[in-house]
């Protein structure tokens, strides 16, 4: 059974400020990570993904592999009140598990202005 | 295009009914993935179809079921409903090229409430 932790929060930042949402899965062998957002009462909603090692950079979101850690985090600059959400992290299952998603519990994100 | 949709939204069983969710995963995509998220845990896979085939379950009784059609729409059974049912039920689309970088896009969900 694969396992993904996220840092429990809740996590609590001010407007403007950077967030860092972190994730650290069981499986070392995984090969594709994902970090989805969400609202309350509703369902996830994909900010990005990342398969290699190093950063990846989408408008405001940054995404950092580190799989020799075993390490994936989402970093959110100028965060803004409607970043207040769920982040979810999930990881892609291999082989006989291939196109599952397994979920951390995620962690809740509060921007207050 | 439209997204991955779901119906109904919102469902009041009790315990011992059974209840049939239904999905529609975007236009070109084949393959359809059933989670189950319970409040304050992160989804949890119960079953994906590609090509109306069972491709995988998750750790759910039998009491769980589900089927694709040919137009790669797909039903999610529950049968003999428990307390612990209750949940919101998401269905996740994909392309499915066989890769492990599929992108899974979900569905808004159905809440369903066992009492």
């Amino acid at each position: 059974q694969k396992e993904v932790e996220q840092n429990s929060g809740p996590l609590s930042v001010p407007e403007g400020a950077i967030a860092s949402l972190n994730c650290t899965y069981s499986d070392r062998v995984s090969q594709s990570f994902f970090w989805y957002r969400q609202y309350s009462g509703k369902s996830p909603e994909l900010i990005m993904s990342i398969y290699s090692n190093g950063d990846k950079e989408d408008g405001r979101f940054t995404a950092q592999l580190n799989k020799a850690s075993q390490y994936v985090s989402l970093l959110i600059r100028d965060s803004q009140p409607s970043d207040s959400a769920t982040y979810l992290c999930a990881v892609s299952g291999r082989g006989s598990t291939l196109g599952r998603l397994y979920f951390g519990r995620g962690t809740q994100l509060t921007v207050w202005p | 295009d439209a997204g991955v949709t779901q119906s109904p939204t919102h469902l009041i069983k009790t315990r011992g009914q059974h209840v049939t969710l239904r999905c529609s995963p975007i236009s070109g995509h084949k393959s359809v993935s059933w989670y189950q998220q319970v409040l304050g845990q992160g989804p949890q896979f119960i079953f994906q179809y590609y090509e109306k085939e069972e491709r995988g379950r998750g750790n759910f009784p039998d009491r769980f079921s589900a089927r694709q059609f040919p137009n790669y729409s797909s039903e999610l059974n529950v049968n003999a409903l428990l307390l612990g049912d209750s949940a919101l039920y998401l269905c996740a689309s994909s392309l499915d090229k066989g890769t492990n970088q599929e992108t899974q896009y979900f569905g808004p969900g159905t809440r369903l409430l066992v009492l």
